[in-house]
């Protein structure tokens, strides 16, 4: 099973740029890479999700080099309210007797962002 | 409105006490989960269910059950709680996992044991 290592906290002023790096050595070929945020109290929201180079939506970029080993979440001028705990999450894809893919996810320990005015 | 809903939100139980944590999803999704969050632990997988009928131990299953009888529910059951299972529980669906690993998440279920 993959397992993913993220930095456990970050610090970034408002309309910075902020990058989280999260390692997954043992990425499975057909695995995807995706990224969660959560607030205190909720459940996490789906960010970003990607499978080599570059990802963009209107929230953020995944950048994912050729060996997969590793990405980099990237957050284009944070404000005050993308304070949040920042998860990466690797999953295990392997056929099963069911025909489908195994659903034993593993998320990271996630990075906590502080954005301070 | 699509969504994935929890019940109880808040519950506080003493030691040996059967209970249930109810789930429900009403986007038709193959795939649900359950997960515990703990301080210092971040997200933790308890089982999982790719279709109904279909149920497979995640990484900290020890202590609960599940069942999956239709697609919509999927219950969590602690048959005799104990206090280190204090703790917030989230329910998660997906449409697929073949590759995709967008989950929508409940609400979150607040447990005390004591």
């Amino acid at each position: 099973l993959a397992k993913t290592t993220q930095p456990i906290s970050m610090d970034s002023y408002e309309g910075q740029e902020v990058n989280i790096t999260c390692s997954h050595n043992n990425i499975a070929t057909n695995d995807y890479i995706t990224w969660y945020q959560q607030f205190p109290s909720q459940g996490p929201r789906f960010i970003i999700q990607g499978y080599k180079t570059k990802v963009t939506n209107e929230v953020a970029s995944l950048f994912i080099p050729a060996d997969r080993k590793s990405s980099t979440l990237s957050l284009p001028r944070v404000s005050l309210s993308d304070t949040a705990v920042y998860y990466c999450l690797v999953g295990d894809t392997s056929p099963t007797s069911y025909g489908g893919s195994q659903g034993n996810l593993i998320f990271g320990k996630g990075t906590k962002l502080s954005v301070k005015p | 409105e699509a969504q994935v809903t929890q019940n109880p939100r808040y519950l506080i139980t003493v030691t040996g006490k059967k209970l249930t944590v109810t789930c429900s999803q009403n986007m038709n999704h193959e795939y649900m989960s359950w997960y515990r969050q703990d301080p210092g632990l971040g997200l933790r997988q308890i089982y999982y269910s790719m279709n109904v009928e279909v149920t497979d131990k995640g990484d900290v299953p020890e202590g609960y059950k599940v069942s999956r009888k239709e697609k919509r529910n999927f219950p969590l059951i602690l048959e005799s709680p104990s206090p280190n299972q204090t703790s917030l529980y989230f329910c998660a669906s997906s449409s697929s996992l073949a590759g995709s690993y967008e989950q929508y998440f409940g609400p979150g279920t607040r447990l005390t044991v004591t």
